[in-house]
């Protein structure tokens, strides 16, 4: 598993509310990398990062915003939870040319 | 732009049936090909990558350039396939990071 852990691993919330998920890893790969994934649409990403305070936009990033301010942690933060939000969050690292996922967390926006 | 089309969203099998997954590609560079599984509840797991050439619990996959496609294929399905497979690519972006691209998946069911 690459020692990824996300937390939390599942959260309900309200429309409009803030939301920080972390992403932890113990093996010290450069890149992380958002997902999130829906019925119908597989894994989109987020946002990613290749470096320490070094990030970039991925295909679905409005509404969203990340940060990496250590090498192990990379946040995901929703500013304004909104119900178009609710879906299965799933954080990645690149190892030896290919990814590896955490264990997802399910956010649900009511 | 790099993009990855699965047009199968569901595949339906019985046991003992070849199985093909299809995936086709489109980018401007030279890939690099995997196929990732996501078993009930489960993370999504690496499968297969072309550049390996191996064969992973049955299933194979070719890189066909001139077709732009990786197909996963298995001769014989079995039932602990049922799961969902999604295959990604990846490039460079214009900055040269790493960065994949998955498809929205086909879901594999064996019935028995």
């Amino acid at each position: 598993d690459a020692g990824i852990t996300q937390s939390p691993r599942h959260k309900v919330t309200e429309t409009g509310t803030p939301v920080t998920l972390r992403c932890h890893q113990t093996e010290n790969h450069r890149y992380m990398y958002w997902y999130r994934q829906d019925p119908g649409h597989g894994l989109r990403l987020i946002h990613y990062s290749y470096g320490v305070k070094d990030t970039d936009k991925g295909e679905v990033s409005d509404g969203y915003s990340v940060s990496r301010s250590k090498t192990e942690d990379f946040l995901l933060t929703l500013e304004s939870a909104t119900s178009s939000q609710t879906s299965v969050y799933f954080c990645a690292v690149r190892g030896t040319g290919e990814l590896f996922f955490g264990e997802g967390s399910r956010l649900t926006v009511l | 732009a790099q993009r990855v089309t699965q047009p199968e969203k569901l595949l339906s099998v019985f046991k003992g049936a070849p199985v093909e997954l299809k995936c086709n590609y489109s980018y401007s560079g030279s890939p690099e090909l995997f196929w990732y599984v996501q078993y009930s509840r489960q993370r999504l797991q690496l499968l297969l990558r072309h550049i390996s050439r191996e064969s992973i619990k049955g299933f194979t996959a070719d890189l066909n350039k001139g077709e732009t496609s990786f197909h996963l294929k298995k001769p014989f399905a079995q039932e602990e396939d049922s799961a969902m497979y999604y295959c990604a690519l990846s490039g460079l972006t214009g900055g040269s990071n790493y960065k994949l691209t998955f498809g929205k998946g086909t879901l594999l069911t064996v019935n028995p």
